[in-house]
């Protein structure tokens, strides 16, 4: 199986923040990332998809990049409703996996 | 507008199965995948497998295979997830998600699903 390894687990941050989120890939998986946003008791909602390719309706502060092992998830200002968790899912190979996810909080 | 309805909360005991419905509206259901992913309480997101309504062909996580059974109804343009022998660690929500650009786009409301004896 893919591993998925996120970082940061957690993120402390405040309004108007940059920040950056990392996904690395036990191996290369070319650009076969989504981004997911998940706040409490709600289901996720696919940010990117494609690796750098941004969901219709999602605000253009959000930003992905990286192909092969190495990708990062960009909030370029962080607003109110970011506050959430944000995981990486390959679908290179199965089974498809998530990684840990990172809890974005405010500061 | 796409949207995924599934049926509600179930609370079973150990060994039994389970079997939560998604119903697919707005879109021709054929067309894409239809996946399931689960997460415990407090817990990350796994994924289960996936089936090709059109066919009826699935791909399963190889932890999941054996134990869990996807299907669908064209007819009725829903599609089923089954888990049997079912353990304390299966407690979570279930969602089912359709595919699009290769990965889980439009998400049901997820159905919680309660092992207990």
């Amino acid at each position: 199986d893919i591993q998925m390894t996120q970082s940061p687990s957690s993120l402390s941050a405040s309004v108007g923040d940059r920040v950056t989120i990392t996904c690395r890939a036990s191996q290369g998986i070319r650009n076969d990332l989504g981004w997911y946003q998940q706040k409490p008791g709600k289901a996720p909602k696919r940010l990117i998809y494609a690796a750098s390719s941004l969901q219709s309706g999602v605000p253009s502060r959000f930003g992905g990049s990286g192909s092969g092992t190495e990708f990062t998830l960009t909030i370029s200002s962080l607003q109110p409703e970011d506050f959430a968790t944000y995981y990486c899912l390959q679908h290179n190979s199965f089974p498809y996996t998530f990684g840990q996810g990172t809890k974005l909080e405010i500061k | 507008q796409v949207q995924l309805v599934q049926s509600g909360a179930e609370v079973k005991k150990p060994g039994a199965s389970v079997k939560v419905s998604c119903k697919a509206s707005g879109y021709t259901f054929t067309y894409y995948y239809m996946h399931w992913v689960r997460q415990a309480p407090g817990q990350g997101l796994e994924w289960l497998g996936r089936v090709n309504p059109n066919s009826g062909a699935t791909d399963y996580a190889q932890k999941f295979q054996g134990r869990v059974t996807l299907t669908s109804d064209t007819s009725i343009s829903t599609a089923y997830m089954e888990v049997s022998s079912l353990r304390s660690d299966d407690t979570a929500v279930y969602y089912c998600a359709t595919q699009d650009f290769g990965s889980p786009d439009y998400w049901g409301q997820g159905a919680l699903v309660t092992v207990s004896s």
